[in-house]
């Protein structure tokens, strides 16, 4: 398995630009989550999916999409980069608890820079 | 919403010393405590969890505490080594929610060789 996948890895965008960040995982979990990770902070959550075609916001979503078509993918975009925006994402996924949690398993993150 | 709150914010250890690091939570119905351990340029890796009916849980160097009533628990890691560098994050939830971790917002731990 190759446990979660997120590409691209670097990517610098001009102010004003769009673009999707990718991420895919193939252990069949159900739960999908968008992170962002500043610097000194710890992980905010932007939108999670508890399955296809369910999604959700986090604390953090303005500025983002996400669409859920399959389990295995679940895409974040960007319409309008921002500075603040500037950031390293990170996609995790987890199978739902079923009488115990389950943990989430991350990717390696995608670094961001908006420009 | 719960809260996290992680100390300290940096820790250095000598070699072989031990290292504890806590986490506070505010939601006396969150459940699951997992840590992560964060490397450069790579995700987080869940290292070690313990669920609320457990008031410890030991995997070699690295032990977790719970206490439910002051609501705070504790990453311990005992001879450390220098591939024991990294950031760590500790986490709450309660898993028959909406299953949303909070995090804590990490400690980066030096090893002195």
């Amino acid at each position: 398995n190759a446990g979660v996948t997120q590409t691209p890895k670097f990517r610098i965008l001009k102010i004003g630009q769009s673009m999707t960040l990718q991420c895919a995982q193939d252990m069949n979990h159900n739960y999908m989550y968008w992170y962002r990770q500043d610097p000194g902070m710890g992980l905010k959550l932007i939108y999670y999916s508890v399955g296809a075609g369910i999604t959700d916001k986090g604390e953090v979503p303005n500025g983002y999409n996400v669409s859920r078509s399959t389990t295995e993918d679940f895409p974040l975009r960007l319409e309008l980069a921002a500075p603040s925006q500037t950031s390293v994402y990170f996609c995790a996924s987890k199978l739902r608890g079923q009488g115990a949690a389950q943990p989430q398993h991350f990717g390696d993150g995608t670094r961001l820079s908006i420009l | 919403g719960e809260n996290v709150e992680q100390h300290p914010s940096t820790l250095s250890v000598q070699e072989g010393d031990s290292a504890v690091i806590k986490c506070t939570y505010s939601d006396s119905a969150s459940n699951y405590f997992p840590w992560y351990k964060q490397e450069l340029g790579k995700g987080p890796q869940l290292i070690i969890d313990i669920r609320s009916n457990v008031g410890e849980k030991k995997d070699q160097r690295i032990a977790v505490t719970l206490n439910k009533t002051a609501k705070h628990f504790s990453l311990h890691i005992t001879e450390t080594q220098p591939e024991d560098s990294a950031v760590y994050f500790c986490a709450a939830i309660y898993n028959f929610g909406n299953e949303k971790l909070t995090f804590g917002t990490g400690t980066r731990l030096t090893i002195i060789p």
